[in-house]
């Protein structure tokens, strides 16, 4: 089993939907997790962080983290193209986003 | 102004060859950080390095042999390059260890893609 595991996708949703990104992680030990947005041929950039239980949102984006079940979301609302991207969820058992696990990412297209 | 920069952008090179790949960032960060991407899209860390020192070394070949001559540059060395190695390379920088209360965020640079053959 992988430390941590995302759909792969890919996940289609149209313009102006709601994207729902999903993932689990194994490590019962893990306190921080974060979503980083990778567009194709580009690297990855650190969208959002969560280390609580509960939701944290930032503009159209809203990460959700349930540590009881291991798992954590982002929801990306009023979806653009501009959104269509491979999304990679990381946990870490510090602080440290350096320190995380990936996941094999999400890929994401919003269709105009 | 490119924030963190990597070179070269593409490496080409026959297997047993040594490379490096070089990483500079202008942002006066204290924490470097070198990831490695699969065809499959894994991201790993590899290193980081805080103000010149060592803090994370994850389970690599010692084949992979990172320096930082000083705070704002960290480079990779690959000795006896293997077709595995091939991948892309993202060398990172952060004020302090990203993530975290403060949320400190890490910057990748462009990344440098390897094939080995």
């Amino acid at each position: 089993q992988k430390e941590v595991e995302q759909n792969s996708g890919p996940l289609s949703v149209p313009e102006g939907a709601i994207a729902s990104l999903n993932c689990t992680y194994s490590d019962r030990v893990s306190q921080s997790f974060f979503w980083y947005r990778q567009y194709s041929g580009k690297s990855p950039e650190l969208i959002m962080s969560i280390y609580s239980n509960g939701d944290k949102e930032d503009g159209r984006f809203t990460a959700q983290l349930n540590k009881a079940s291991q798992y954590v979301s982002l929801l990306i609302r009023d979806s653009q193209p501009s959104d269509s991207a491979t999304y990679l969820c990381a946990a870490a058992r510090g602080a440290n986003a350096g320190k995380s696990t990936f996941g094999d990412g999400t890929t994401l297209t919003v269709k105009p | 102004d490119t924030a963190v920069s990597q070179t070269p952008k593409y490496l080409v090179t026959q297997m047993g060859n040594d490379k490096s790949i070089k990483c500079e960032q202008n942002l006066g960060h204290d924490t470097m950080y070198w990831y490695k991407q699969d065809s499959k899209k894994f991201l790993k860390i590899m290193f980081s390095y805080n103000n010149k020192e060592l803090i994370i070394n994850e389970t690599v070949p010692n084949r992979f042999s990172p320096k930082s001559p000083d705070k704002a540059h960290l480079n990779l060395h690959i000795n006896s390059l293997e077709l595995g190695d091939s991948a892309v390379y993202f060398c990172a920088s952060s004020q302090n260890l990203a993530g975290g209360p403060r949320g400190e965020t890490q910057y990748f640079g462009p990344g440098t893609r390897l094939l080995v053959l």
